[in-house]
């Protein structure tokens, strides 16, 4: 199974909105709502911040937002924070019972 | 608060078996499905199974690791474990156990804190 595509490195400066996208295909992204995102700081554990595709899990900020069309999904962060730098994953479950990652994007605050 | 430990030796050789266990506190591990993920150094996550109990004991593999992988689940210790077989420099990686939350669509939604294996001779 292929990783989906997520652009490399993304940034921003603090308090403006960056958007990053997850491409996959019909069998995956595309097929199903169970697509989540995942922020990990470096040396850390990732950290779950969205899942099937719009939903934020209990005490992740409101600022962290999913969305899907077609075979893309995006997380879009808005009021850019300097603790928003990460590592950002997305994830899908796919018709192979399986589950499969992106590339990862850095995000870097200006 | 459910919370995830790997545990396991840091240096496998080549060719031989990589073996891993995560200790779940907190919850009962039957009450949920399992997951191991691993991560090279500098590089992204790669889902490797998920293991779960509903009758009898299930699996779900990456097709691209299947035929080196095996995981299983002790419900008497709370534990659930990973074995990886005849491994190479390319299975050198942290792995993280991680709980699957189906009530979530099946998101990765508590993590360990993962453990460093490094294959090498």
């Amino acid at each position: 199974q292929s990783a989906l595509t997520q652009p490399a490195s993304v940034s921003g400066s603090p308090g403006q909105s960056i958007t990053i996208s997850c491409t996959g295909t019909s069998s995956d992204v595309g097929g199903y709502n169970y697509v989540s995102w995942y922020q990990q700081h470096p040396g850390k554990a990732p950290k779950f911040i969205i899942y099937a595709v719009t939903n934020r899990p209990s005490g992740i900020s409101n600022r962290f937002s999913g969305s899907k069309s077609g075979n893309t999904a995006s997380l879009t962060i808005s009021g850019l924070q300097a603790e928003d730098e990460a590592d950002y994953y997305c994830s899908s479950y796919t018709s192979n019972i399986t589950w499969v990652f992106g590339g990862g994007t850095k995000l870097t605050v200006l | 608060q459910v919370q995830l430990q790997e545990s396991g030796p840091g240096l496998v050789k080549p060719s031989e078996t990589l073996s891993l266990t995560c200790t779940v506190s907190g919850g009962s591990i039957s009450d949920y499905y399992w997951s191991w993920i691993r991560q090279p150094a500098g590089k992204g996550l790669e889902w490797i199974g998920r293991i779960y109990k509903s009758g009898s004991t299930n699996y779900n593999y990456n097709p691209s690791l299947k035929s080196r992988v095996t995981m299983s689940l002790d419900t008497s210790k709370n534990q659930f474990s990973l074995r990886l077989f005849s491994v190479t420099a390319a299975d050198t990686a942290v792995y993280y156990c991680a709980r699957v939350r189906i009530s979530y669509s099946e998101a990765f939604d508590i993590w360990g804190l993962g453990t460093l294996v490094i294959v090498s001779s």
